[in-house]
This record gives C-alpha cells, sequence and structure tokens, in this order.
C-alpha cells in the first residue's frame, strides 16, 4: 500500500524555468492538498481540491498552477521559477473533512531555485 | 491574531520527564483537531487524533478545551525518539486543515 507518493524527491530549477511536481495517491481519498514549508513558517496551503475535476486557492497560490483530472493525481506546476519558490513541497490527502479523517502526506520534494 | 498558535519552544527535558504543549486556535467552529510529529526535513505524520472528552494513546494524551479553545498533548517518561517537531492541526468548516507553526521538543540523556 504506497499511500501516497510524490515524485520528483529532490529538484534544482534555474530561474524562469518551469517543472510539474505529481502527487498521487491509491487511498481513494477526495480531498488533496499542496503545502510548502520554508523554515520559521510552518505549512503553508498553496491549492486544494475537494475532487476530481475541481481545484481551489489556498493561502499562497500566486506562482503555482495545478489540476485534478484524475482523482488519484494532483499536479502542481510552476510556469516560471522564481528564488522564492525554493521550499519543501508536501502532498497530502485525506478521505473527508471530519475528525477520524486525518491527512496523509507524502515523502516531500525539496526545490531549489537558483 | 493567528488561526493556529503554537509555543515554538525549544522544549528542553531530560528523559522520563512529562511535557505538555498547547495549541489555540481561533476559529470557534472548529471540528476536528490532530497531532502531528515531524522530524527533521521528513513529513508529517499523524501522532493522534483528538477527540471530544479527550484520548490516549500510551504515554500520549490529547485534550480539547472548546470553551477556551485550545487543544494539548501531554507526553509522559519522555524517550530520546521523542525528539521531534510537534504540528497541531485544525480543521473548520471549510475544507481546509490549518497547521500551526509546530513546537520542537528535545529529550536529552
Amino acid at each position: 500500500n504506497a499511500g501516497v507518493t510524490q515524485t520528483p524527491k529532490f529538484r534544482v530549477l534555474k530561474t524562469g524555468q518551469s517543472m510539474t511536481l505529481l502527487c498521487a495517491q491509491d487511498m481513494n481519498h477526495e480531498y488533496m492538498y499542496w503545502y510548502r514549508q520554508d523554515p520559521g513558517m510552518g505549512l503553508r496551503l498553496i491549492h486544494y481540491s475537494v475532487g476530481e475535476g475541481t481545484t481551489a486557492k489556498g493561502e499562497v497560490p500566486d506562482g503555482y498552477n495545478v489540476s485534478r483530472l484524475k482523482k488519484q493525481n494532483f499536479l502542481l506546476g510552476l510556469e516560471s521559477a522564481a528564488p522564492s519558490q525554493t521550499s519543501v513541497y508536501f502532498c497530502a490527502s485525506s478521505y473527508s473533512t471530519g475528525w477520524n479523517s486525518p491527512l496523509h502526506f507524502g515523502n516531500g520534494t525539496r526545490l531549489t531555485v537558483t | 491574531r493567528k488561526e493556529v498558535e503554537q509555543d515554538p519552544g525549544p522544549f528542553n527535558v531530560p528523559e522520563g520527564a512529562t511535557v505538555a504543549f498547547n495549541c489555540t486556535y481561533s476559529n470557534s467552529a472548529s471540528q476536528s483537531f490532530f497531532w502531528y510529529r515531524q522530524d527533521c526535513r521528513k513529513e508529517p505524520k499523524l501522532l493522534m487524533s483528538v477527540y471530544s472528552s479527550g484520548n490516549e494513546d500510551g504515554r500520549f494524551t490529547a485534550q480539547l478545551n472548546r470553551a477556551s479553545q485550545y487543544i494539548s498533548l501531554l507526553i509522559r517518561d519522555s524517550k530520546l525518539s521523542d525528539s521531534a517537531t510537534y504540528l497541531c492541526v485544525v480543521r473548520g468548516g471549510s475544507y481546509i486543515p490549518t497547521f500551526g507553526r509546530g513546537t520542537s521538543l528535545i529529550v536529552h540523556p
């Protein structure tokens, strides 16, 4: 049982380059989330999805786009990377929004933009 | 006031000590609460959900105080392996789980 899988694990980009981070879950979860984590800032929500074909902005959406074409996949895109997007990115999923439905996290993607 | 606040610490305790963390939240409509543990540069992992009546899992006890809008985590008989950052998560009426910035715990011999 893989749970939540993120690819790639590490990436170095030059300013202006683009990339897509992939999150895949095999738990049939409806809800999926992309967070970034920076030192001293905690986890901040970038975008989220409440089901296949839906996406919504979180706390820090600028510079990112997302798509949820299939229920099991949630893609995070950076169209033109900036050094401020150097961060650790975590994807998470949950079955519902209730007290008995915690978030399950992927291993993270460590992105450096030079 | 931030939505979810935690004392960043670090809490530096000897092995065997009892330590408690609090986490306050601002949205009185919040419905579900969790404690996560995060080791350095790793993903957060669920430690325990927090039930309205409080709950215990081995050496860990979680409590919810709705009147004062905080949750707490008590760790008894601390182990070296408990050293980590503890994140509280609060989910309100929306779909969005909000994380505190975490409390750092260091357990020393």
